[in-house]
């Protein structure tokens, strides 16, 4: 079972429209959770920081749940802007982060 | 504030040639190294990490090596590449110690021929 798994999409949404994916981990002492944005040919910016309590940054939602192993990202308001993949990284109790494949997302005018 | 130089952005090598790529961190001091590679349409692939000068953990048996010869200097290499070595490297840091954000460069796109 690979560390991270994310459904690799792609999510074709309109502008303006919510969308919303998970990513599930196996570990389940991991301690860090971060989302990333990676646009095509370049490198991964880190988009958000994902805490228990769950956080929003602007159109961005996150949250985490620690018992069933998941943490989901939700974009409210799509922007074209907002088209690209988005990673999953986990971190455990040591210097290596795990990453999912990611998740495409396309928004279409 | 932090900064991660990577180059080159990128680079054209036949099969069997020596390989070279360099990352160097500014603005911090003790910072953990990593070197990633992404196939094409897939996910990072962790190759190396670093803790410091001299430390380097390697995840993945192959034909790539990677040095740390200066707190902020991180370097891969390979005596002969060869075609499955192609790839879009990425070098990234951390703060010491566990659970911090990965900060990226900005890429490698090696295409062995």
């Amino acid at each position: 079972r690979k560390e991270v798994e994310q459904d690799p999409g792609p999510f074709n949404v309109p502008e303006g429209a919510t969308v919303a994916f998970n990513c599930t981990y196996s570990n389940s002492a991991s301690q860090s959770f971060f989302w990333y944005r990676q646009d095509c040919r370049k490198e991964p910016k880190l988009l958000m920081s994902v805490y228990s309590s769950g956080n929003e940054d602007g159109r961005f939602t996150a949250q985490l749940n620690r018992a069933s192993q998941y943490i989901s990202l939700l974009i409210r308001d799509s922007k074209l802007s907002d088209s690209a993949t988005y990673l999953c990284v986990v971190g455990s109790n040591d210097y290596k982060l795990s990453f999912g494949a990611g998740t495409t997302v396309t928004v279409r005018a | 504030s932090q900064t991660i130089h990577q180059w080159p952005a990128t680079l054209v090598q036949p099969v069997g040639s020596p390989l070279s790529l360099e990352c160097t961190v500014e603005g911090t001091s003790n910072p953990n190294l990593y070197w990633y590679r992404q196939a094409a349409g897939r996910g990072l692939q962790l190759l190396f990490y670093s803790v410091g000068i001299g430390q380097i953990s390697s995840e993945v048996p192959q034909n790539l090596s990677a040095s740390r010869p200066q707190d902020r200097q991180f370097i891969l290499s390979s005596k002969k590449l060869l075609l499955s070595d192609s790839g879009f490297y990425l070098c990234a840091w951390t703060r010491s110690g566990g659970n911090e954000k990965l900060f990226f460069g900005s890429g490698t796109q090696l295409s062995v021929l």
